[in-house]
């Protein structure tokens, strides 16, 4: 089974600057997150979508960063303008369903975000 | 919210057995999964556990008591393989989403 797949790998910036990170999840996952993983920290989750419905965006900063997946399948995930402290591994992740007893996550490689 | 400590880093030797603990204090607590990391690349799921006890999966297991709201994962017969950062991470309140503590950087050694 193909895993999720993310693009870009890398990615640098200036501050200021716009980006994006697109996903593709697992065929047949229903749920998929964002996480951001900041250096020597675990993934910090920023958004999950169901379908293509957002079931949970606390603690996304919403007022640099959007995300979607208006077909259900594919996500894209933008920060417009970055900081500085935006630095991180972008990671997406999809699961089966909302999680049921033991459906674990699978996740993509990330998107590495450097801004200088 | 949720508490989840782990110690930072740790080392061991190939062929040894190491433990990496993980506590947490949470309300409503819901399981609680090991992801292994390797530098620059996705964690992977290694293990999950709700009910008291342990659980066994070849060289690795996780161990779970949630009176004492403490886990283990024990790695047998270290191989320089395992040298990666162990996250610990716990569900509760009613979400299925699992928070994530700042994971156990591992160092195996010749």
């Amino acid at each position: 089974e193909a895993g999720v797949a993310q693009s870009p790998r890398y990615k640098i910036i200036e501050k200021r600057q716009s980006v994006a990170f697109w996903c593709n999840p697992i065929s047949g996952h229903a749920t998929l997150y964002w996480y951001q993983q900041i250096l020597g920290q675990g993934p910090k989750l920023l958004i999950q979508f169901q379908n293509n419905g957002v079931v949970d965006d606390s603690q996304l900063p919403k007022d640099r960063f959007s995300a979607e997946r208006l077909k259900g399948v594919d996500s894209t995930l933008k920060i417009q303008p970055a900081k500085l402290e935006d630095s991180a591994v972008y990671l997406c992740a999809s699961s089966l369903g909302l999680g049921g007893v033991n459906q674990p996550q699978h996740f993509g490689d990330g998107t590495r975000l450097s801004i200088l | 919210g949720q508490n989840i400590d782990q110690p930072t880093e740790m080392t061991a030797t190939e062929g040894a057995i190491v433990q990496i603990n993980c506590t947490y204090q949470t309300s409503g607590f819901n399981g609680l999964f090991w992801y292994q990391q390797h530098a620059g690349e996705a964690p992977t799921f290694l293990s999950y556990n709700v009910l008291d006890g342990l659980e066994e999966k070849g060289r690795f297991s996780s161990f779970l008591s949630r009176s004492k709201g403490y886990s283990y994962l024990l790695l047998k017969e270290l191989q320089m393989k395992d040298s990666a950062s162990y996250l610990c991470a716990v569900r509760a309140g009613g979400s299925y989403i699992p928070t994530f503590g700042r994971g156990t950087s591992l160092i195996v050694h010749p």
